[in-house]
């Protein structure tokens, strides 16, 4: 069945280092991706999406390319800054359910100043 | 403008209890979703429901789990007589519509431990 893996954290940074957080994805056909991103105390917010094959979703710095060669969609930012704390999850939209996400277990990422 | 608010953040419960678990919806969202996160594990979807229906439960185990959302009042997801592998963090998510994945918007969750 569908499935998505992400790299295990916490990942701790310093303050404007690169950001990688690898996700990859096995499913049929061509579903939607997302970046979640839950920040303490807050609900999960959708952070990008992308929908098609070399779509690249983009918000607040963060970018994620949809690679279907190598069912990857790896977020990356170029300069994190402490406030970019939080947990970073990876989902699938299924094609057979509107409403329903596969998810990823989530990353925890720790910038320090 | 509130967001989803789900109560209480932390319930502790002994083995054997019933566990409640609250839910509003952003206000004009008439649809709600239960998802369930296992320790480290992914969320899994459970329940999604509209006013007064459930829509599809095929996520939701069969015995000691029910979830309603009635005409008036929040979204309850009730676990009668706990066990310890229900210890997990309970998300809700509402949405104006269904048909669009990435209009979820979600609670911070409940976290559940079972003593």
């Amino acid at each position: 069945g569908d499935s998505v893996t992400q790299m295990e954290g916490p990942v701790t940074l310093s303050e404007e280092a690169f950001l990688t957080i690898n996700c990859t994805y096995t499913a049929t056909g061509y579903p939607s991706l997302f970046w979640y991103v839950q920040y303490p105390g807050e609900g999960l917010q959708l952070l990008l999406k992308a929908t098609k094959a070399d779509d690249k979703g983009s918000n607040k710095g963060f970018e994620a390319t949809y690679r279907k060669e190598t069912t990857s969609f790896h977020l990356e930012k170029g300069s994190v800054q402490v406030s970019d704390s939080a947990v970073y999850f990876c989902a699938l939209g299924r094609q057979d359910s509107n409403y329903q996400l596969i998810w990823g277990a989530g990353t925890k990422l720790i910038i320090k100043p | 403008n509130a967001g989803v608010m789900q109560n209480p953040r932390h319930l502790v419960r002994r083995r054997g209890q019933e566990a409640r678990l609250r839910c509003s919806p952003m206000k004009g969202h008439s649809h709600v979703y239960w998802y369930r996160q296992l320790p480290e594990e992914g969320l899994k979807f459970m329940v999604y429901l509209q006013k007064e229906n459930i829509i599809d439960e095929s996520g939701m185990p069969k015995e000691r789990f029910s979830a309603e959302f009635p005409k008036e009042g929040p979204s309850i997801l009730r676990i009668q007589q706990v066990v310890r592998g229900d210890s997990a963090a309970y998300f809700c998510a509402s949405s104006l519509e269904s048909h669009r994945n990435e209009k979820l918007f979600f609670g911070s969750g409940t976290q559940l431990s079972v003593l």
